[in-house]
């Protein structure tokens, strides 16, 4: 159980362009989903919290306007990378915690989105 | 601020023990979690400690002391698939992870 899937799985597109991400729980309810961003050789980095049916919360030095996270449902979230820009490549990962309570609040990860802007 | 600190790498041999360790500061504490990273790929979930002590799990067993703000995780008969970059990451008050950088762990023959 605790499954998270993420579509696609790679994407390339052109610089300017906008890109959706989408973060699904299979076989739970997730009541928060998290977004990730990761780039070589180094951590996670949280971009944003986000929780079914609000707004999602941003950290520090991310630009809300460009990174548009919807979290519609209980089990879908998706990111918008808007007007893609090469600095933005990067590999992003989604979590979610199961909202029954689950143990420890543990994060399930989905597999990632590697994002290439050329 | 919030610090996680883990080496940046490490190499151990086919077949032995390597134990690596995590030292944490945070803005409260509610559990430590171990992760598993390859390479490409999104973090697997290794163990998670919120009270002081060691938990085992087969191979992989995780130690902590609250009062030191310290971990490990210790990997036994180590098999190639373990190399890998293991993630510590501290749930603080507000139950966020704070992530350290990671441990490159290789593995030779």
């Amino acid at each position: 159980g605790a499954v998270v899937s993420q579509h696609p799985s790679w994407v390339i597109c052109k610089s300017g362009t906008s890109v959706k991400i989408e973060c699904r729980s299979l076989d739970f309810q997730a009541t928060t989903m998290f977004w990730y961003r990761q780039f070589p050789k180094q951590s996670l980095m949280l971009m944003a919290t986000s929780n079914e049916g609000s707004k999602a919360t941003y950290e520090q030095g991310v630009e809300k306007d460009k990174f548009l996270i919807n979290h519609a449902s209980l089990t879908l979230s998706t990111l918008t990378v808007t007007s893609a820009h090469p600095e933005d490549s990067s590999f992003y990962i989604c979590s979610a915690t199961d909202s029954s309570g689950g143990d420890y609040n543990e994060q399930f990860f989905g597999p990632g989105t590697r994002l290439t802007v050329l | 601020g919030q610090n996680i600190d883990q080496p940046t790498e490490m190499t151990a041999t086919e077949g032995a023990i390597v134990q690596i360790n995590c030292t944490y500061q945070t803005s409260g504490f509610n559990g430590l979690f171990w992760y598993q990273q390859h390479a490409g790929e999104a973090p697997t979930f290794l163990s998670y400690n919120v009270l002081d002590g060691l938990e085992e799990k087969g191979r992989f067993s995780s130690f902590l002391s609250r009062s030191k703000g310290y971990s490990y995780l210790l990997l036994k008969e180590l098999q190639m698939k373990d190399s890998a970059s293991y993630l510590c990451a501290v749930m603080d008050s507000n139950y966020q992870l704070i992530w350290g950088a990671g441990t490159k762990l290789i593995i030779k023959p």
